[in-house]
């Protein structure tokens, strides 16, 4: 079946403008997380959604990010007013939900703020 | 909060040699996970270590869990190019219900 997808795979922006990132979980997947990888740097931990249950908001670096999932399909992160540290590839992942699932990762989206 | 640590953040190698990347927890994990992501791509999961001591091999690459179940290493014998890449572990402490990644080590082989 198809992977986790992303969209879009680039984003240019400016400075001070929202951009919003897709992502879509593989299909029954109840949990579903996105990073942050800054160039050459490891996976920063953003946001977890698992099935109904509030999210795990605690990677969040500023109230200038939020995520949304609805029911158990598509998220969408949320950047607004970028600046130019917001520069980063944001994953995003998915997996089958349980205390030992593999986590499945999409392409990701590669944003660039000027 | 949890941290995990890996080590070293990058090596070079010539191809045929070995190489060993280690991953160290602050707390007590109830598993650990390694990922292999190559240049310009995204993790991808390789294995998944759940017991205290556990080994686990894949063709050339060695898994092992710490008896104290806080730290791993990743052993490769007799590198090849298609190695390349970087690996990451991430660890989940049973407290917390996300993964913590640690940086990842970056491995570069030469042919």
């Amino acid at each position: 079946g198809a992977g986790v997808s992303q969209s879009p795979s680039n984003k240019v922006t400016e400075k001070g403008k929202d951009v919003e990132l897709r992502c879509d979980p593989i299909s029954g997947h109840t949990a579903l997380y996105w990073y942050r990888q800054r160039l050459g740097q490891g996976l920063e931990f953003l946001i977890y959604f698992q099935g109904n249950s509030a999210p795990d908001k605690s990677g969040l670096p500023s109230d200038r990010f939020s995520a949304e999932r609805t029911g158990e399909s598509v998220s969408t992160l949320t950047i607004q007013r970028t600046q130019q540290e917001d520069s980063a590839v944001y994953l995003c992942a998915s997996s089958p939900g349980g205390a030992r699932e593999t986590q499945y990762f999409g392409p990701g989206t590669r944003l660039l703020v000027l | 909060g949890q941290q995990v640590m890996q080590i070293p953040q990058y090596q070079h190698v010539q191809e045929g040699e070995d190489f060993t990347t280690y991953c160290n927890s602050s707390t007590t994990l109830s598993n650990i996970q390694w990922y292999k992501q190559r240049p310009g791509g995204h993790p991808v999961f390789l294995i998944q270590l759940v017991k205290s001591g556990e080994v686990k091999k894949q063709k050339r690459l060695t898994f092992q869990f710490g008896e104290a179940k806080k730290n791993s290493s990743l052993h490769i014998t007799a590198t090849q190019t298609t190695d390349v890449g970087t690996y990451f572990c991430a660890g989940r402490n049973s407290g917390y219900s996300t993964l913590t990644f640690g940086k990842g080590t970056m491995l570069l082989v030469s042919p």
